[in-house]
């Protein structure tokens, strides 16, 4: 089966310009989640979507950050205004079910200048 | 937040060498999941365990599940190159809600040649 894809894989904006990254989960997973990378330490959740309505959003700053997965299928993953600090690879991952193994994108890299 | 605190955080061996890291956590998990990370890709996943005590092997890989549901081991044995790369452990902790993963911190394996 096709695995998790992203796009972009790298991007590098400016401080306070906007970004978007796109996820397309495996297909039949229900459940689908946006993790950010920092260097040098493991994923940390940031959103869970069960179709298309979030489970979980406690660690996404939505002052800046939103998601959406309007037709429960692909997701978008956007950043307004961008700071330095999220300089960072946005992990996809998606499982069939809540709960089930989570199968992981190659994620995008996004570096702030 | 919760995090999952892996040792030793490097490793540095010659190939064919067996390898141990371990994961240990201050609260209990339900699952263990091991994930392999090679640069520039996402997170796959190696082990998934499921029961307090388990022994589950893939290939030359063997994990543990331990018995204080606290603590998780995976074993390389005889590695090769292609095992280079950061090892995190994972899992939902009932602690945080069940579904959602904590990672830990990685263990990044180096065969010197």
């Amino acid at each position: 089966e096709a695995g998790v894809a992203q796009s972009p894989r790298y991007k590098i904006i400016e401080k306070r310009q906007s970004v978007a990254f796109w996820c397309n989960p495996i297909s039949g997973h229900a459940t689908l989640y946006w993790y950010q990378q920092i260097l040098g330490q493991g994923p940390k959740l940031l959103i869970q979507f069960q179709n298309n309505g979030v489970v979980d959003d406690s660690q996404l700053p939505k002052d800046r950050f939103s998601a959406e997965r309007l037709k429960g299928v692909d997701s978008t993953l956007k950043i307004q205004p961008a700071k330095l600090e999220d300089s960072a690879v946005y992990l996809c991952a998606s499982s069939r079910f809540s709960g089930q193994p989570q199968h992981f994108g190659d994620g995008t890299r996004l570096s702030i200048l | 937040g919760q995090q999952l605190n892996q040792s030793p955080q490097s490793m540095f061996i010659q190939e064919g060498e067996d390898v141990s890291m371990n994961c240990t956590s201050s609260s209990i998990f339900n699952t263990w999941l091991w994930y392999k990370q090679d640069p520039g890709e996402g997170p796959v996943l190696l082990i998934a365990l499921y029961k307090a005590g388990e022994l589950t092997s893939n290939g030359r890989l063997t994990a543990q599940f331990g018995i204080t549901r606290k603590d998780s081991f995976l074993n390389i044995s005889a590695s090769i190159p292609s095992d280079v790369g950061i090892y995190f452990c994972a899992g939902p902790s009932p602690y945080f809600g069940n579904e959602k993963l904590t990672f830990g911190t990685g263990t990044r394996l180096t065969i010197i040649p």
